[in-house]
């Protein structure tokens, strides 16, 4: 079955500081690609997709590009902000309804 | 902006109690979702529903039933609450299939805790 595997957290950066967060997925056929955030007491917002490979998802200064090659869909921002303290789900649907999400990642900003 | 509301945020409920969490979406979406999401295991779908009176299990639909007799409500039940049970429940909706490139908006999340 499909499967996402994203890094564990706690990450901890000062602001303006370079972020990645890793994720790497199992699927059949062509799945698209997601990056879901949470921030503290809300439910869960997307922030960015890709449908196909070598789609590069933008928003809000992150970007994540689908990797078929390497099954992967990374989370980077340039700099981050105080404000960007949340945690961060990657997911996938190979099709229908179903998501999968990852465990998620808690990314900490400090000034 | 789609609105999904969940009516209770925060329930504590006694072990073999009935429990009803409720939700409804604003934007006349056809499918909606019910998600449970615990520490280290991300979330994870319970049922999920793509028309009235239509439903499929999700990932882990033991312990719990659903029902959506008006398009725009869509309600999670726990027949006999268990302690097991004690997590934060997350409703969705969406207008058409997520595949195809149709977004999943999520409720708030009602914290619920079994004694």
């Amino acid at each position: 079955g499909n499967s996402v595997t994203q890094m564990e957290g706690p990450v901890t950066l000062s602001e303006e500081a370079f972020l990645t967060i890793n994720c790497t997925y199992t699927a059949t056929g062509y799945p698209s690609l997601f990056w879901y955030v949470q921030y503290p007491g809300e439910g869960l917002q997307l922030l960015l997709k890709a449908t196909k490979a070598d789609d590069k998802g933008s928003n809000k200064g992150f970007e994540a590009t689908y990797r078929k090659e390497t099954t992967s869909f990374h989370l980077e921002k340039g700099s981050v902000q105080v404000s960007d303290s949340a945690v961060y789900f990657c997911a996938l649907t190979g099709g229908g309804n179903k998501l999968t999400f990852g465990t998620g990642t808690q990314l900490k900003v400090e000034l | 902006d789609v609105k999904v509301t969940q009516s209770s945020r925060y329930l504590v409920k006694r072990t073999g109690e009935k429990v009803f969490l409720e939700c409804v979406q604003d934007m006349d979406h056809e499918n909606m979702f019910w998600y449970r999401q615990d520490p280290g295991l991300g979330l994870r779908l319970i049922y999920f529903s793509y028309d009235v009176k239509m439903k499929e299990k999700g990932d882990i639909p033991e312990g719990y039933s659903v029902s959506r007799e008006k398009k725009e409500r869509f309600s999670l039940i726990l027949e006999s609450a268990s302690t097991n049970q004690t997590s934060m429940y997350l409703c969705a909706s969406s207008l058409g299939g997520v595949a195809f490139g149709n977004t999943i908006y999520f409720g708030e999340g009602s914290w619920l805790t079994v004694v």
